[in-house]
């Protein structure tokens, strides 16, 4: 398997403008998750999906961020307006419940800059 | 509120040493504990995974220990290498629910060749 998919590795933009981030799981995996990774913060669950459906976005930090599950093999990630302090490495995850014991899988991420 | 705390936040060793990584989380209260290997401009890679009913778990020259009691997991690296140079994250999970992990900022690690 080709492992968690993300798109773009490196995003650099300007402030007040919008950024899809995106993510392809693991196939079979029936939870995906976003995280953020910051200095300051570290890691941070921002929402994490189970068959599509959002579970729990109690981490999304503003009502400029968004994320869709349209698809089990696709999620997005979306920002606007973007702001400098939502410069991070964005992360998707995905897991296999199926004799679960917890283990995520997660991208290789997607480093945003918001100038 | 989960709080998990890892140090020291640096480390670097001579090639062959063993390595001694330290996590502490505040609630005892877990469904299990994993052990992340982070390389720069990388995800997360997944070590070991130590549910909250077993006391360590083994992979090659990795073992991590767990206490849950007294809220402490250690991650031994055994003769350690140039490629074990990475940053370890830990993360707990609590049991209401199974995937709201909380990370810790992680050890840099710095084995010298």
């Amino acid at each position: 398997d080709a492992g968690v998919i993300q798109s773009p590795r490196h995003e650099v933009t300007e402030m007040g403008q919008e950024v899809t981030l995106r993510c392809k799981p693991i196939s079979g995996h029936d939870y995906l998750f976003w995280y953020r990774q910051t200095m300051m913060r570290g890691l941070e669950l921002l929402i994490y999906f189970n068959n599509n459906v959002p579970i729990d976005d109690s981490g999304m930090p503003e009502d400029r961020f968004s994320a869709k599950m349209p698809n089990a093999s696709f999620s997005t990630l979306k920002i606007q307006p973007s702001e400098p302090r939502d410069s991070a490495v964005y992360f998707c995850a995905s897991n296999n419940p199926t004799g679960y014991t917890g283990e995520l899988f997660f991208g290789e991420g997607s480093r945003l800059t918001v100038l | 509120k989960q709080e998990v705390t890892q140090i020291p936040a640096a480390l670097s060793v001579p090639e062959g040493e063993n390595l001694v990584l330290n996590c502490s989380f505040t609630d005892s209260a877990i469904y299990n504990l994993q052990w992340f290997r982070q390389d720069p401009g990388k995800g997360l890679t997944s070590l070991l995974l130590i549910q909250s009913s077993q006391r360590e778990q083994t992979s090659g020259r990795l073992n991590a220990s767990l206490d849950k009691s007294s809220g402490r997991s250690t991650l031994y690296i055994a003769a350690s290498q140039p490629g074990d140079s990475a940053t370890y994250l830990c993360a707990v999970s609590p049991p209401s629910n199974d995937y709201k992990l909380s990370f810790g900022a992680g050890t840099t690690v710095t084995v010298r060749a």
